[in-house]
């Protein structure tokens, strides 16, 4: 399967406790993009790289989120001290950023629940 | 006000009726409006793209996009049961990163 995965695909933790995400690309993918989706509503942008940089955050990443993408091929992201308004989807989108639309391919989320 | 707009539904339909799905949205910077759609427990798959204002039509979908009044449609002819899923609209410009910004979703069932 050479589309963008997600691990683990469920997670479950207690309130307090940190929790990281790991998201493997489409190989050579050189954009990379994480999401949340929260329940009736549609992905929410946290943070994009480009390669390994990562350019953009939004509001919604507080300091208690962080995102790596070391060699520009994997990312993970972690959250701490994790609280129950963080249980949500969290999607990760790749894209080769040829087209002039940036078509993103999405994995297929991983789900947290903080209780 | 959110900067992207649809009603989340859900719409439930018959199977081979004609499905219409709308979006709205406010910043006039959006080129290029995008038609997602999401099976439960999956991410979501790109179905059609536009760019600027018009149609484009593929097989059993048409999308259309009038930026003069910063409203988007997809239209679903000869609906199926495999349809039923949630359509993501979702919108973004030509500058560094194409952050993309999406709708609610809305839920879609077409009965057998």
């Amino acid at each position: 399967d050479t589309g963008v995965s997600q691990n683990p695909r469920h997670k479950i933790t207690k309130r307090g406790q940190n929790v990281t995400f790991r998201c493997d690309p489409i190989s050579e993918h050189n954009r990379l993009y994480w999401y949340r989706q929260t329940l009736g509503q549609g992905p929410e942008f946290l943070t994009y790289f480009q390669n390994e940089a990562q350019l953009e955050k939004s509001r919604l990443l507080s300091d208690r989120f962080s995102a790596e993408r070391p060699k520009g091929s994997f990312s993970t992201l972690e959250i701490q001290r994790t609280e129950q308004g963080d249980s949500a989807m969290y999607l990760c989108a790749s894209s080769d950023g040829t087209s002039s639309y940036n078509e993103q391919f999405f994995g297929p989320g991983t789900r947290l629940t903080v209780l | 006000q959110k900067e992207v707009e649809q009603d989340p539904g859900p719409l439930s339909v018959p199977e081979g009726a004609i499905v219409s799905l709308n979006c709205t949205y406010s910043n006039s910077a959006f080129q290029y409006f995008m038609w997602y759609r999401q099976y439960s427990r999956k991410g979501p798959e790109l179905l059609m793209y536009t760019y600027s204002s018009g149609n484009k039509e593929d097989g059993r979908f048409t999308a259309q996009v009038d930026k003069s009044s910063k409203y988007i449609s997809l239209f679903i002819r000869d609906s199926q049961p495999s349809d039923s899923a949630t359509y993501l609209c979702a919108m973004n410009s030509n500058t560094g990163g194409f952050k993309t910004i999406f709708g609610a979703g809305t839920r879609l069932f077409v009965k057998a």
